[in-house]
């Protein structure tokens, strides 16, 4: 079962410009995590922001998280060709699951 | 370190056929976990398993089944293979100590096609 839905789904955008992907879930979470995914690899841990706190910033990245709309965005600034990739929202709630994942959104850098 | 490592990466078997894909985790890590990957369904949890123990085990039929040995190495094995099970099977280590707030450390994956 998938908790998470990202919006947008895909995101284009220019070398240099920020971009922002929204998370959004349904049932109570002790966290969330954001992963990054290249062409269908391994998934890289970017940051994890707990339920009791609200911003977290870790480099270019910052992830914000809004548990009353149960939503949680992530933020990349100066965006570079490298930040090509797939981006994931993973929950952390209180049942069975280890995490619990998002639908993805696909970002494209155009340098 | 050495990274999450996964063999095979590669896998083409045919329906009906069994499989084992074998995870070697982050050393100091306790816990591994598994993932189905699809274009379909995205990322589902398959299990955890901590100190060689199932500590969690998602909503997947019992032809998917794993086991973690004490050097915490782990193995996955899904019997009896249907179409479906095609996918990137994604394993994923840490140290186990806090349930679900650990930060999990993914391996490159082995992608199973099921011919």
């Amino acid at each position: 079962s998938q908790q998470g839905e990202e919006d947008p789904q895909a995101l284009s955008i220019q070398e240099g410009e920020n971009a922002t992907m929204n998370c959004s879930y349904k049932t109570s979470i002790n966290n969330l995590q954001w992963y990054r995914q290249n062409s269908g690899r391994g998934l890289v841990h970017l940051i994890l922001i707990r339920s009791n706190e609200r911003e977290k910033h870790s480099g270019r990245l910052r992830v914000t998280l809004d548990t009353s709309k149960k939503s949680s965005s992530l933020l990349i600034t100066a965006s570079r060709a490298a930040d090509t990739a797939s981006y994931f929202c993973a929950t952390g709630n209180f049942g069975n699951e280890k995490l619990t994942f998002g639908t993805g959104t696909r970002l494209t850098i155009i340098p | 370190k050495a990274g999450v490592t996964q063999t095979p990466r590669y896998l083409i078997k045919t329906r009906g056929q069994q499989v084992t894909l074998s995870c070697s985790p982050i050393s100091g890590h306790r816990s591994v976990s598994w993932y189905q990957q699809t274009p379909g369904q995205g990322l589902q949890f398959l299990f955890e398993y901590f100190s060689e123990t199932q500590r969690n085990k998602g909503n997947f039929p019992g032809r998917f089944s794993g086991r973690q040995f004490s050097n915490s190495r782990s193995e996955m094995n899904v019997s009896t293979l249907e179409l479906g099970d095609s996918a990137l099977y994604l394993c994923a280590s840490s140290l186990g100590r806090d349930f679900q707030a650990d930060t999990q450390y993914f391996g490159p994956g082995t992608r199973l096609t099921v011919l």
